[in-house]
């Protein structure tokens, strides 16, 4: 059964450039939620995708969009790319039914932006 | 808001003995924690969860405590090993799953 799957592992941006990032989530979920963990702090939300819409977001800009696919793989597209969105970005899927908000996360992608 | 943070950064302790990490969170609608291990370069993974209607929950070697009347919760980690050297993430979920900033948990052989 795989897990949660993320590409590319590692990548290097100037700034002002654009990214995206992406995630398959563990078979039989069907939403995903993605993060942000700046070096030394715990994971910052995004946002989560559900039926291919965005359901919730978190304290991110607009440069930060996303979009969900319907065998329910997602894609994090960051425009705009500042030096200060270097950071391991964090997918992590679950079922959307589920109460426990338990959540099963990939590897990441290391973005280093210049 | 909701905040969920740790009161010790970094726990270092001795190989065979017990581990407690510690958490503080503010929202009281949190109705469901969870401790993540997260070993360097890798995504977090689950460790033992709590429901806010319980006040204590057993794993294999790890407990989790919670007293709600000082919104604080614990992990407990007997036997300490030195593949339990990691960063430990409490997390809160009401709506959405709010992560602490993480205790480093090294083990000294």
């Amino acid at each position: 059964d795989a897990g949660v799957t993320q590409s590319p592992t590692h990548l290097i941006k100037t700034r002002g450039q654009q990214v995206t990032l992406r995630c398959s989530p563990k078979s039989g979920h069907d939403t995903v939620s993605w993060y942000q963990q700046a070096l030394g702090q715990g994971p910052q939300f995004i946002f989560q995708y559900y039926e291919e819409e965005e359901r919730q977001r978190g304290n991110f800009p607009d440069r930060f969009s996303g979009h969900q696919f319907p065998n329910y793989s997602s894609e994090l597209n960051v425009n705009a790319l500042l030096l200060g969105d270097s950071a391991l970005y964090l997918c992590a899927s679950s079922l959307f039914s589920s109460d426990t908000g338990e959540l099963f996360f990939g590897e990441g992608s290391r973005l280093t932006v210049l | 808001g909701e905040s969920v943070g740790l009161h010790l950064p970094t726990l270092s302790v001795q190989e065979g003995d017990n581990s407690i990490i510690n958490c503080a969170y503010s929202n009281s609608a949190s109705d469901y924690f969870i401790w993540y291990k997260q070993e360097s370069g890798k995504g977090p993974q689950f460790i033992i969860d709590i429901r806010s209607n319980m006040d204590k929950r057993q794993g294999q070697r790890v407990t989790v405590l919670l007293n709600k009347t000082v919104k604080h919760l614990s992990l407990q980690i007997a036997a300490t090993q030195p593949g339990d050297s990691a960063v430990y993430f409490c997390a809160g979920y009401g709506n959405k799953l709010v992560f602490g900033a993480g205790t480093i948990l090294r083990v000294k052989s």
